[in-house]
């Protein structure tokens, strides 16, 4: 059974780079070409947002939101996927959740979420 | 980034519906899309709860029972999820979301509370 587990440093300073990474069990990030892999984050008390996102191809998605401060890659062993944010504000403290989705040409269905992890920005 | 609207907060008593509405920006035919529904509890993440296009393409999550279902208002242009005999358990925020070619876009969240 498919699993995410996301890891990364619980606290870190404002201007700095956030650097997260999902662990995935159960499965190849390359074994589907209808996988999505992302990372959808949710600021306290707050909904959901969408950070960024990458196929298996490598092609990656991100929020402009965002404006360019985010970076999503894969691991070469396959078995993970890293998020990193630079520049990071108070804005930026979440929990942070990696999520796999499964997409045809019409419809991208997240269909798991690791149980996410909580990161917070401030000196 | 569009923004889905949803109602901040619904409150029913047990057995009553809950009618949770999602609303797209003009710019974006909610006829064209798939409407997402996403249940959340306390301290866990989203759980998939159902997808509807029309009532001829729609699908329910795992083990998510048949008294939560969907549906579109093409006039308002609105995705709608239905919970029809609201139980204490479905006491949870809601989240609509849309997938919109490379992008996931989220409504804001309906709390729902069962008095």
């Amino acid at each position: 059974q498919m699993q995410l587990q996301e890891s990364g440093p619980g606290l870190v300073k404002p201007s700095e780079t956030l650097s997260l990474t999902c662990a995935v069990s159960g499965v190849s990030i390359i074994s589907s070409s209808s996988h999505y892999w992302g990372w959808i984050r949710q600021p306290p008390g707050k909904g959901l947002e969408w950070v960024a996102s990458i196929f298996y191809t490598g092609n990656t998605k991100y929020n402009p939101s965002l404006k360019s401060r985010a970076t999503m890659f894969e691991d070469t062993s396959k078995k993970r996927f890293s998020l990193r944010l630079s520049s990071v504000t108070a804005a930026d403290t979440a929990v942070y959740y990696c999520v796999r989705a499964d997409c045809t040409s019409s419809s991208c269905l997240i269909s798991y979420w690791g149980q996410g992890t909580l990161v917070t920005v401030s000196s | 980034q569009p923004v889905l609207t949803q109602p901040p907060s619904f409150s029913a008593s047990p057995g009553e519906s809950a009618r949770l509405t999602c609303t797209l920006p003009s710019d974006i035919n909610v006829g064209t899309y798939n409407i997402y529904w996403y249940q959340q509890k306390p301290g866990s993440p989203p759980r998939f709860l159902l997808y509807y296009y029309s009532d001829s393409d729609k699908g329910q999550g795992s083990g998510v029972p048949s008294r939560f279902s969907g549906s579109k208002d093409a006039s308002a242009n609105t995705g709608t999820l239905l919970i029809s005999g609201l139980q204490s358990e479905d006491e949870a925020d809601y989240y609509c979301m849309l997938w919109l070619t490379n992008a996931w876009v989220f409504g804001g969240g309906t709390k729902v509370t069962v008095l």
